[in-house]
């Protein structure tokens, strides 16, 4: 089954400097790669997607790269800001039998931004 | 709109008690998940389910676990006979139709603590 990797589990960088979070997955089938933001005690929300027919999308300072040959994928934060301090967690979405699916999630980088 | 809701939000049990986890999707939403957050970790996949039918419960822990939806609305999540090894955050996530590229939106969770 899928599997996910995510690099580097703490994250710490200057107010203002860029932060960049990586993922491989392993299922070549996988074709859509969300990231979820989630704060101390609150439910993860989602930040960026990506559709394996694209290999890149930007949303303000947000923007996520797809490479499907090298099965990775990244998240890249610019101008970072103190509000952007939380767990980020990537995601591979996946088909399993009858029709079913599910998120496969790496196991998140706590990112801090210092003032 | 509204959007997911689960409760309760804490759920204190003893060893041995059954509880039940409540999660009222996003009007509309076909498909609804279940996914276990261990403290530190990533979501894992637990259930899903199609309307009222569960398509996929291959990430049940074990047979003490049981989901259902009866009017492919609202769902409950049971544990019988609770472990300590089950205290974890369970999220639950609902999507609007049944493509793996659906957005997922989250709930806030149910933070269940077995002593």
């Amino acid at each position: 089954g899928e599997n996910v990797e995510q690099h580097p589990s703490t994250l710490s960088v200057q107010e203002g400097d860029s932060a960049v979070i990586k993922c491989t997955y392993s299922d070549s089938a996988s074709n859509y790669f969300p990231w979820y933001k989630q704060e101390l005690g609150k439910r993860p929300q989602l930040i960026i997607d990506i559709r394996s027919n694209v290999g890149e999308k930007k949303d303000q300072r947000i923007a996520v790269t797809l490479n499907k040959t090298a099965k990775h994928f990244s998240l890249h934060i610019t101008e970072t800001q103190p509000e952007d301090s939380a767990v980020y967690f990537c995601a591979a979405s996946t088909l399993t039998f009858q029709g079913a699916q599910k998120l496969v999630f790496g196991q998140g980088t706590r990112l801090t931004i210092n003032p | 709109g509204a959007g997911v809701s689960q409760s309760p939000r804490y759920k204190v049990a003893k060893r041995g008690q059954d509880v039940a986890l409540r999660c009222d999707p996003i009007s509309g939403h076909v498909s609804l998940f279940w996914y276990q957050q261990a403290l530190g970790q990533g979501p894992e996949f637990l259930t899903y389910f199609q309307n009222e039918a569960q398509l996929d419960k291959s990430g049940l822990p074990s047979d003490r676990f049981f989901a259902e939806r009866p009017e492919g609305s609202v769902s409950t999540l049971k544990i019988q006979r609770t472990q300590q090894e089950d205290s974890a955050v369970y999220l639950c996530a609902s999507s609007l139709g049944t493509l793996h590229t659906d957005t997922q939106y989250f709930g806030p969770g149910t933070r269940l603590t077995v002593l």
